[in-house]
């Protein structure tokens, strides 16, 4: 079974630019999360998708940070324009509808360096 | 509010020893799961173990158990045998409507 997918692996911009970001989740998992996690810190929910439609944005810097899953299946994050505190890797996870243990499986993470 | 803390910002151990990764919470709420996650330096962050709030019998996933003291809301690591492919970052974390994850136990494996 194949894992989630994210691409870009390494992205370098520079402030005031925009970047995005690719997820493809486990076929099947109806639910998809963007993290951020800043060097040295655990992993923060950013977005949670079910489906199409999303149930948890409060912690999205909506003023920059857009994403989307229009199909309900990949989704993209973006972000406009880009500031140096956003330099960290950004995690994808998809994880089976509600109920069960509800547990996340994650993909490689993009590494984005704002100069 | 749920919280997640690891006070251990890093960890030795002798290859072949076991040790214990701390990881307590706050919750008001009855219904929760606590995770741990492994991050080897590649960067994926890959499942070891669940505990439910309701599960009365401590998890274990081969050489994982996870010590569960709920009255303490505690939920620790415990990995037998280390192994040098076990050097990584250790995040706990818990569920509830979503998922907190602690700052992490970085895990050194010494031959």
């Amino acid at each position: 079974e194949a894992g989630v997918a994210q691409s870009p692996r390494y992205k370098i911009i520079e402030k005031r630019q925009s970047v995005a970001f690719w997820c493809n989740p486990i076929s099947g998992h109806a639910t998809l999360y963007w993290y951020q996690q800043i060097l040295g810190q655990g992993p923060k929910l950013l977005i949670q998708f079910q489906n199409n439609g999303v149930v948890d944005d409060s912690q999205l810097p909506k003023d920059r940070f857009s994403a989307e899953r229009l199909k309900g299946v990949d989704s993209t994050l973006k972000i406009q324009p880009a500031k140096l505190e956003d330099s960290a890797v950004y995690l994808c996870a998809s994880s089976f509808p509600a109920g069960g243990r509800g547990e996340q499986f994650f993909g490689p993470g993009t590494r984005l360096t704002v100069l | 509010a749920q919280k997640i803390t690891q006070t251990q910002p890093g960890m030795f151990v002798q290859e072949k020893e076991a040790v214990t990764l701390d990881c307590t919470y706050d919750t008001s709420d009855q219904s929760y799961g606590l995770f741990w996650y492994k991050q080897p330096s590649s960067g994926e962050m890959i499942f070891l173990i669940y505990q439910g709030s309701y599960d009365e019998q401590n998890a274990t996933e081969g050489r994982y158990s996870l010590n569960f003291q709920k009255a303490r809301k505690s939920a620790n690591l415990v990995i037998s045998a280390s192994q040098l492919g076990d050097s990584a970052m250790y995040f706990c974390a818990m569920r509830f409507n979503d998922m907190r994850f602690g700052a992490g136990t970085r895990l050194t494996v010494k031959p």
